[in-house]
């Protein structure tokens, strides 16, 4: 199975930061990496496929980057609106796999 | 547009079985291969099954094999999920989502299965 694995696991950052998450798959996906954002008590929602590939509808300060086994998601600016919990999720091969997830907070 | 609801959760005793059902709409669902996914409460997302279009492949996590079962009904809109032997480690909110190939693309809202005594 490939072991997807993020961090940090929790990142606390101000309004109008640029934050970064990182994730790592375990053997190369080439670009068969999808992001969600998960909002409490809400089902995940599809950012990006693809690696890179913003979906529409989803603010264009999201972006995603990579391959192989090394991706970011980087959101340019930090709203209020962007607190959640995010994951990485392989599609490369079965099991699909999910990284642990990074919640981001406002300080 | 899309929408995806389950049903058929509620708490079982260990060793148990629960038929989850999903109905979709506002997409050809008998296009799509359909998967499920899992939450344990305060966890992170967990993968479950997956059954393309058509039935003719179908994939599993290995610690649910042989005990859960994925099928659909194109007819109906509907994939379900037949959990058997249940375990108190199978607690969780359980997602349908519709697969895309390289994602999943739309989600319903989650059912929680609760497996207690």
């Amino acid at each position: 199975d490939i072991q997807m694995t993020q961090s940090p696991s929790t990142l606390s950052a101000s309004v109008g930061d640029r934050v970064t998450i990182t994730c790592r798959a375990s053997q190369g996906i080439s670009s068969w990496l999808a992001w969600y954002q998960q909002k409490p008590g809400k089902a995940p929602k599809l950012l990006i496929s693809k690696a890179s590939s913003l979906e529409n509808g989803v603010p264009s300060s999201f972006s995603g980057r990579g391959s192989g086994t090394e991706f970011t998601l980087t959101i340019s600016s930090l709203q209020p609106d962007d607190i959640a919990t995010y994951y990485c999720q392989q599609s490369y091969s079965f099991p699909l796999t999910f990284g642990g997830g990074t919640k981001v907070e406002i300080k | 547009q899309v929408q995806l609801v389950e049903s058929g959760g509620g708490v079982v005793q260990p060793g148990g079985s629960l038929r989850l059902s999903c109905s979709a709409s506002g997409f050809s669902f008998s296009t799509s291969g359909m998967h499920w996914v899992r939450q344990a409460p305060g966890k992170g997302l967990e993968w479950v099954a997956v059954i393309r279009s058509d039935e003719g492949h179908k994939s599993y996590l290995d610690s649910v094999k042989g005990r859960f079962f994925v099928s659909r009904d194109n007819s109906k809109n509907t994939v379900f999920l037949e959990m058997t032997s249940l375990r108190a480690a199978d607690s969780a909110v359980y997602y349908c989502a519709k697969d895309r190939g390289d994602s999943l693309e739309y989600w319903g809202l989650g059912i929680l299965v609760t497996v207690s005594s």
